[in-house]
């Protein structure tokens, strides 16, 4: 029974659009929820985080919202660059559990 | 800073062989973690140590798997027997705080099992 949900497991995106990454849980009671993007052959790199006391974190090109009542989280990348085609997952945990989605793998297309 | 580091990157072994995965995490950590990957599942917690300690091994899926971390700067991850379903790639990563905090992961581990 999956608690983290990444519905969509790919999504293109024209280069320079904005991409949205959505993210689904289902356990009130997570408290902190992060992104990772991965690269193949690669281990996944972190991405930006958001705390459940907050509605939305912003790093650059890069912003997290988080919306509790729904327990819904979505990455917003703008502009999307061609760097950024990789595999995303979001994560949502508590205390010591932390659970991460299956992905969504982001192409951009020039 | 050299990052987590892994050994072997790829292991490919028969079913009913033991294997260890080797995982050095970045030195000043204190939080060593072991995921698996794979595409039914996705990205699966499988322990969480903190200063050497398991917190949190719900995740091992079996009495075949075990994991030790000696010491501050290494940890391994045992099966024994193999199996083809646990083909995978292993992932070991460590942070300067719990899970709540960023995680830095090394390349994987790439395990077939035949």
């Amino acid at each position: 029974d999956q608690q983290v949900k990444q519905n969509s497991p790919s999504l293109s995106v024209q280069e320079g659009r904005i991409s949205i990454l959505n993210c689904d849980y289902t356990n009130s009671m997570f408290d902190y929820f992060l992104w990772y993007k991965k690269y193949p052959a690669e281990g996944p790199t972190f991405l930006i985080s958001i705390s459940s006391i907050k509605d939305k974190n912003e790093d650059g090109r890069f912003t997290v919202f988080l919306n509790k009542s729904a327990k819904h989280l979505s990455l917003h990348i703008v502009p999307s660059q061609p760097g950024d085609s990789a595999v995303y997952f979001c994560a949502a945990g508590m205390d010591d559990k932390i659970i991460f989605g299956k992905g969504t793998r982001l192409h951009i297309l020039p | 800073d050299a990052g987590v580091i892994q050994s072997p990157r790829h292991e490919v072994t028969e079913m009913g062989q033991e294997v260890t995965l080797r995982c050095k995490p970045i030195s000043g950590h204190n939080s060593l973690f072991w995921y698996r990957q794979t595409m039914m599942r996705g990205l699966e917690l499988l322990i969480y140590f903190n200063n050497n300690v398991p917190i949190d091994d719900s995740g091992m899926p079996e009495d075949r798997f075990s994991a030790k971390m000696p010491n501050a700067s290494f940890s391994t991850l045992k099966i024994q027997p193999s199996e083809p379903r646990d083909s995978a790639v292993y992932f070991c990563a460590s942070s300067s705080g719990g899970p709540a905090y960023e995680q830095y992961f090394g390349p994987g581990t790439r395990l077939t099992v035949t």
